[in-house]
This record gives structure tokens, C-alpha cells and sequence, in this order.
């Protein structure tokens, strides 16, 4: 799946815990992103990232954080989950502004 | 697996039949488009995409037609197979910050 990996795959944890979900990659590529999807809603953008340490919001931003140190690494953390941020979330990646994205496989994330 | 929104507009096709999927854009100044497949449990994957600058764009079997006076986008399928059931995302690149953002999706049904 061209080089991208989310980890982890499902986690469930409590309302008010912090989590971090990471989206690795091989291909060096700057452009990177996290969406989250739900039913009726598709693919919304939270974050993204146009280089290291250079990031910038999405549509749906409040709750979240990001950071990118290094190039192959973006991570979105909530830092006190809440029952809404229950979600599948994506991590994408580009190499321009005229190629396509390619999409990582996913993170079940339920918030209890 | 991740599931997929479930409230989704739906086009039902018979197999062998062609089906066209619809999206209407919202950024007059969008310079890029991208049509997505998703299956059930995986990620988008690229179809095809076509530039501001093209009217329309072919490839195997798929077909993406763009009118800017409309903003509006469609995917031609033709011949639909079993194997094309999924939704169908189009997503258009904002350009000057890059950030990629997805319609809401269309579930295609082909009927055997």
C-alpha cells in the first residue's frame, strides 16, 4: 500500500485519555494527511502536513493535535478523547499537488 | 474491517450495464481531481484524475468527464463488473495549500 502504515489497527479507550495514532512512511513523500470518517460525513480532513514541522488544519481540527519531526513520521494525538471522536481515521499521503493521495488502511478508534 | 457510511446515495446497475457516478465540487478555483474506490475494510484507492485545464480524461474502463462551468464531475464505468461494487469518492485539490477534500460519496450495487 504504497509504503504507508497506521498503527495501531483498533484501539479502544477511555473518555478523557490521551491517544496518539501514527502514520508511518517509506516513500518520502511532503504532503501528509488525516482524515477521519463516518456514516453520512465520508472522509472529512483533520490535519495536514506540507513538510517537517510545517502543518496546518482541516475542516474538523478542534479536539486534535498534530506533529511532524521527521519526514516519514505524522502524528495526531487527541489529547482527552471524547465519545464523538469514535471514528475510523485515515492517514494519506502526496508527493505533489497534482498526484493522487494514497491512503493508508485505517484506525478503528471507539472512545468508551 | 473499517466499515464505510452507511447513508450513502446508492446507484443500483445491472452487470454489463455502464454506470455514471455524479459529484458536484465546491471550490470554483479546485485545480485538480481525483475519483476513489473504497471496499469494505480498506482505504480509498486512485481510478483516475484529471486537471482544471481538461474537459475530459479515459482510462480502463472508467471514464471522468469535468464541467467547470457547473462544477460538477462525473465517473463513467463502463461494462460494470461485480468487482466494481464499493463507494466512490471524487476529491478536489484546493490548490494553494494543497489540501485534498473528498464529496460524500456514492455507493455503487452491481446486480449479477
Amino acid at each position: 500500500d504504497a509504503g504507508i502504515t497506521q498503527s495501531p489497527r483498533h484501539k479502544v479507550t477511555e473518555t478523557g485519555t490521551p491517544v496518539t495514532l501514527r502514520c508511518h512512511q517509506t516513500e518520502n513523500h511532503r504532503y501528509m494527511y488525516w482524515y477521519r470518517q463516518d456514516p453520512g460525513h465520508g472522509l472529512r480532513l483533520i490535519h495536514y502536513s506540507y513538510g517537517v514541522k510545517d502543518t496546518d488544519k482541516g475542516e474538523v481540527s478542534d479536539g486534535y493535535s498534530v506533529s511532524r519531526s521527521k519526514t516519514e513520521d505524522f502524528l495526531l494525538t487527541l489529547e482527552s478523547a471524547t465519545s464523538s471522536q469514535t471514528s475510523v481515521y485515515f492517514c494519506a499521503l502526496r508527493g505533489g499537488s497534482k498526484g493522487e493521495a494514497f491512503f493508508g488502511q485505517g484506525t478503528r478508534l471507539t472512545v468508551v | 474491517g473499517e466499515s464505510v457510511g452507511l447513508h450513502l446515495p446508492t446507484l443500483s446497475v445491472q452487470e454489463g450495464d455502464n454506470s455514471i457516478i455524479n459529484c458536484a465540487y465546491s471550490n470554483s478555483a479546485s485545480d485538480y481531481f481525483i475519483w476513489y474506490k473504497q471496499e469494505s475494510g480498506k482505504g480509498p484507492q486512485f481510478i483516475i484524475d484529471i486537471r482544471s485545464n481538461m474537459d475530459k480524461r479515459q482510462g480502463q474502463r472508467v471514464t471522468v468527464l469535468l464541467n467547470k462551468t457547473v462544477k460538477h464531475l462525473s465517473l463513467q464505468i463502463a461494462a460494470t463488473q461485480p468487482g466494481d461494487s464499493a463507494v466512490y469518492f471524487c476529491a478536489e485539490n484546493l490548490g494553494a495549500g494543497n489540501m485534498l477534500t473528498f464529496g460524500g460519496g456514492t455507493r455503487l450495487m452491481v446486480k449479477p
